[in-house]
């Protein structure tokens, strides 16, 4: 299947301060690609769709200037979390649909963020 | 009521047994559904997709679809500890570029 990195897998940080987290496809381009959200014990869930070219798309509840997306080229989506907060350590995790047509997404291997 | 929905589970079964899981999902026309294996601490990965009505079967691993009912199931024969994991139903709604709406998912154990 298709390849979807992330980095850093794991980020420790002080409160206030900003995380950049990486998304990239390996061997495909993506002009699209989504971020999730998950929580110890609860399932996915999506904050929003990287567009290549335009502006993000955010879900409902999801602030825009607290989790700036910016997807600068075909293979790279990347997440800011501004002024991290306690509450916003979480496991963040990227995807891509793959090439060829099909509508397969395939997942990064995700980061762990902790703010303390 | 939820787009995609799933029993949390637990389920547990023993080893060597069939472990069903199953999905119901609220958008008559979609197109795609998935199923996902996520580990504890790791992110998903896919097991199988499914297209059209009827079984389509992947090694000890069988998807079912029922568009009509608005249901999907997995089906894990010969299950063995290393199944254990969260599985996720996904399905890829009509018209919404490709976002998939994910289940809560069901986390399964099988016992030694």
């Amino acid at each position: 299947g298709a390849v979807v990195s992330q980095h850093p897998s794991r980020v420790i940080c002080k409160s206030g301060t900003s995380v950049k987290i990486e998304c990239r496809s390996l061997d495909f381009q993506a002009t699209t690609m989504f971020w999730y959200r998950q929580f110890p014990k609860q399932s996915l869930m999506l904050m929003a769709t990287s567009n290549e070219g335009s502006k993000a798309t955010y879900e409902q509840g999801v602030e825009k200037d607290k989790f700036l997306i910016n997807h600068a080229s075909l293979t790279l989506s990347t997440l800011t979390v501004t002024s991290a907060h306690p509450e916003d350590s979480s496991f963040y995790i990227c995807s891509a649909p793959s090439a060829g047509g099909t509508d397969t997404q395939y997942f990064g291997p995700g980061t762990r963020l902790t703010v303390l | 009521q939820k787009e995609v929905e799933q029993n949390s589970g637990p389920l547990s079964v023993p080893e060597g047994a069939i472990a069903s899981l199953n999905c119901t999902y609220s958008d008559r026309g979609s197109q795609s559904f998935f199923w996902y294996r996520q580990y504890s601490g790791k992110s998903p990965e896919l097991i199988m997709s499914i297209y059209s009505n009827g079984d389509k079967e992947d090694g000890r691993f069988t998807a079912q679809l029922n568009k009509a009912s608005q249901y999907v199931s997995l089906l894990i024969r010969d299950s063995q500890p290393s199944d254990s994991a969260t599985y996720l139903c996904a399905v890829n709604m009509m018209n919404t570029g490709n976002q998939f709406y994910f289940g809560t998912g069901t986390s399964l154990t099988v016992i030694p």
